[in-house]
């Protein structure tokens, strides 16, 4: 019954490596993000797909290759990681009410990546 | 987005009342401010939302001045379950519901 639900939790791999975390919502929202959470606590979003397209991409490395299969799954691939990919990465979902004019996220439980 | 500015930290005790203010000078027509909140090893959460004046829901109040450059976050008889990451964040519509956090207020409430 989560609402956003990624996996893996925990992730400990070596540098050089490629890894995925995967991201579903069962919520029905149209826009899905990645979110990046470093040692410093400091949230910054990565990536925004809504009905499956790419909407936004804030200048991260190209070895961060987000795929939307469908709109209610949001996977994050990374290439060749390295010590500083350290983070704890948070998918979320949102869907605005034009009515209330709202968009509240909702977001996953967040998945530490550890490289080492 | 405009920028958000709100205190690294505050202390409070069990059952006091908690405002934590924010300052957002550039606050655009368009932009809604929004509160969440993150505990340890969880995933931010809304708390609430307004555009103007006053906003009241079952956990918080948010006080919005006539010029909204600043807010307030109002916790009323806070319990130690309420130590957490505050954010104070803008939120426009046009911007795809992107959202950019600060580094948020880190609470602590003690016994």
């Amino acid at each position: 019954d989560t609402a956003v639900s990624q996996t893996p939790k925990y992730l400990v791999t070596q540098m050089g490596n490629d890894k995925s975390i995967k991201c579903e919502q069962n919520l029905g929202h149209d826009t899905m993000y990645w979110y990046k959470q470093d040692s410093k606590k400091f949230l910054k979003i990565m990536f925004s797909y809504n009905n499956k397209e790419l909407i936004i991409n804030e200048t991260v490395p190209n070895r961060f290759s987000p795929k939307s299969p469908d709109k209610a799954h949001l996977n994050l691939h990374i290439n060749s990681l390295e010590l500083g990919d350290s983070a704890v990465y948070f998918c979320a979902s949102s869907q605005w009410d034009t009515l209330k004019n709202t968009g509240e996220l909702f977001f996953g439980e967040g998945s530490r990546l550890t490289v080492l | 987005l405009a920028k958000t500015t709100q205190p690294i930290s505050m202390d409070s005790y069990e059952g006091q009342e908690v405002n934590i203010t924010c300052s957002h000078n550039n606050i655009a027509t368009n932009d809604y401010i929004t509160w969440y909140q993150q505990f340890p090893s969880q995933g931010p959460r809304f708390i609430i939302q307004g555009y103007k004046t006053k906003v009241t829901n079952e956990v918080a109040s948010l006080f919005i001045p006539a010029d909204r450059k600043s807010s307030t976050l109002s916790l009323p008889r806070v319990s130690l379950s309420d130590t957490a990451v505050y954010y104070c964040l803008l939120l426009r519509y046009n911007q795809g519901g992107k959202l950019i956090f600060g580094q948020g207020t880190e609470l602590s409430v003690k016994p």
